[in-house]
């Protein structure tokens, strides 16, 4: 069964410090990946996303993420946290196949410290 | 662009009483979705269509109800509402093999 794994609950982090939050996903198959970020008391809005090709992809906002197969990882950097990235980041894994289905992970919390 | 839509934004039920959610999508989307967040369970999947006049189970079906009689809207209903559907309810969608697009949430509270 697909499954996403983020490991750290809760993540705090001082502003302009460097980022990585981490995501795992169990798949058989090559996935399509995404992270989304929650603001308080908002929908979810989607920073990236990975289909095929480069393993690099970049988002809005200065956010990044790289797709390693052979660790089943799909981790979210940002060179520089802004105090405005203070949220809820959500990795998911989607198939093609199943009528467009996403699996989300537990979510991340992020603080940032002035 | 009015992207996704869902009313009410917050309602508060008694236990055994019964309401409609409702998401409507302006982007012609093929796919539409209802998810519920809880807090350390991410979003969890209840139902979802993949097309007018079609719907299916997801992740966390039980003790809800679905219609997609109109391409554009999602219909979320619970016939007797129970305390353990007290949640945040996210409607989503997407042409097909694209991200979803998210509305901004049902705040459902049932005392």
């Amino acid at each position: 069964a697909q499954s996403v794994t983020q490991p750290d609950i809760h993540i705090t982090v001082s502003e302009g410090a460097s980022l990585e939050l981490r995501c795992n996903y169990s798949y058989g198959a090559t996935p399509y990946l995404f992270w989304y970020v929650q603001s308080p008391g908002q929908g979810l809005q989607l920073l990236l996303k990975y289909f095929s090709g480069d393993t690099l992809v970049q988002g809005i906002k200065g956010f990044e993420a790289e797709f390693k197969r052979s660790q089943s990882s799909f981790n979210l950097r940002k060179p520089s946290v802004h105090w405005s990235d203070a949220a809820e980041y959500f990795c998911a894994v989607g198939a093609g196949n199943q009528g467009g289905k996403l699996i989300f992970g537990q979510g991340t919390e992020l603080s940032v410290k002035p | 662009n009015a992207g996704v839509t869902q009313t009410p934004k917050f309602r508060v039920l008694k236990t055994g009483q019964s309401m409609t959610l409702l998401c409507a999508q302006d982007m012609n989307h093929e796919y539409m979705y209802w998810y519920r967040q809880d807090p350390g369970m991410g979003l969890r999947l209840i139902h979802y269509s993949v097309g007018e006049g079609t719907t299916a189970k997801g992740e966390v079906p039980d003790g809800y109800n679905v219609s997609r009689l109109k391409k554009q809207n999602f219909l979320l209903g619970l016939e007797s509402a129970a305390p353990s559907q007290t949640s945040v309810y996210f409607c989503a969608s997407t042409p097909g093999f694209q991200p979803q697009h998210f509305g901004d949430g049902t705040r459902l509270s049932i005392l």
